[in-house]
């Protein structure tokens, strides 16, 4: 089945305890993103890659990294969570470039807590 | 940048009756796409319908439609017939052709249904 997976798809941490949300998609995607959906703020990109190796950031980067070793994998890194990336994150992916609309196929979330 | 906007936070309707969820957006490109997705309380993404600018005809999708105002930079959701599945929350998206497959979400909308 096409699917991107997420995990963990719950988690509560510690201010300062670093974390990773592992994201992988098994459709040969090129094109990876991460986004954060907050109440009244909708869904915002953090990062996004266009293909392995290649990252770039999103509108709200601050606090966040991302790696792309491996094409299927996209993991999102917190180095010293705070209290206000307490969020819902979601991974997304699509085939890219492309000459024609593709979907772009949302994770499950992770739904984040930081104390 | 782009902006997508709702201004309806909550909205509520009556099943079996038809409901119209707002959205506005804002880009000076002549070629996008705009899209509803749905959110559940399983809070999966879910697309709704998607509307290329380029295209004067209305998208449908069964009970949904949607009204493309290119113009006036106006995309709504009608859904007709509600149903009780129906009762989530509602986000209008807004991506670029070409290029970097960001996609820029609206505030959302949440639909209760009354049975």
């Amino acid at each position: 089945e096409a699917q991107v997976t997420q995990n963990p798809r719950y988690l509560i941490t510690v201010t300062g305890k670093k974390l990773t949300v592992t994201c992988s998609q098994n459709m040969n995607h090129e094109y990876m993103s991460w986004y954060r959906q907050d109440p009244g703020l909708g869904l915002r990109q953090i990062y996004y890659s266009m293909n392995v190796e290649v990252t770039d950031k999103g509108d709200v980067p601050e606090g966040y990294k991302v790696s792309r070793k491996e094409k299927r994998n996209f993991p999102l890194i917190l180095e010293s969570p705070s209290p206000n990336q307490t969020s819902l994150y979601f991974c997304a992916s699509s085939l890219f470039p492309s000459v024609s609309y593709n979907e772009q196929f949302f994770g499950p979330g992770t739904r984040l807590t930081v104390l | 940048a782009q902006t997508v906007t709702q201004s309806q936070p909550e909205m509520s309707v009556q099943e079996a009756e038809t409901v119209t969820l707002s959205c506005t957006y804002d880009t000076s490109e002549s070629d996008y796409y705009l899209f509803w997705y749905k959110q559940p309380p399983s809070r999966q993404m879910i697309l709704v319908i998607r509307q290329e600018a380029y295209k004067q005809q209305n998208a449908t999708e069964n009970r949904f439609s949607v009204n493309f105002q290119k113009a006036a930079k106006s995309f709504s959701l009608k859904i007709s017939d509600s149903q009780l599945g129906d009762a989530a929350m509602y986000f209008c998206a807004y991506r670029r052709t070409q290029g970097a497959q960001k996609l820029v979400f609206g505030q959302g909308t949440r639909l209760t249904i009354n049975p």
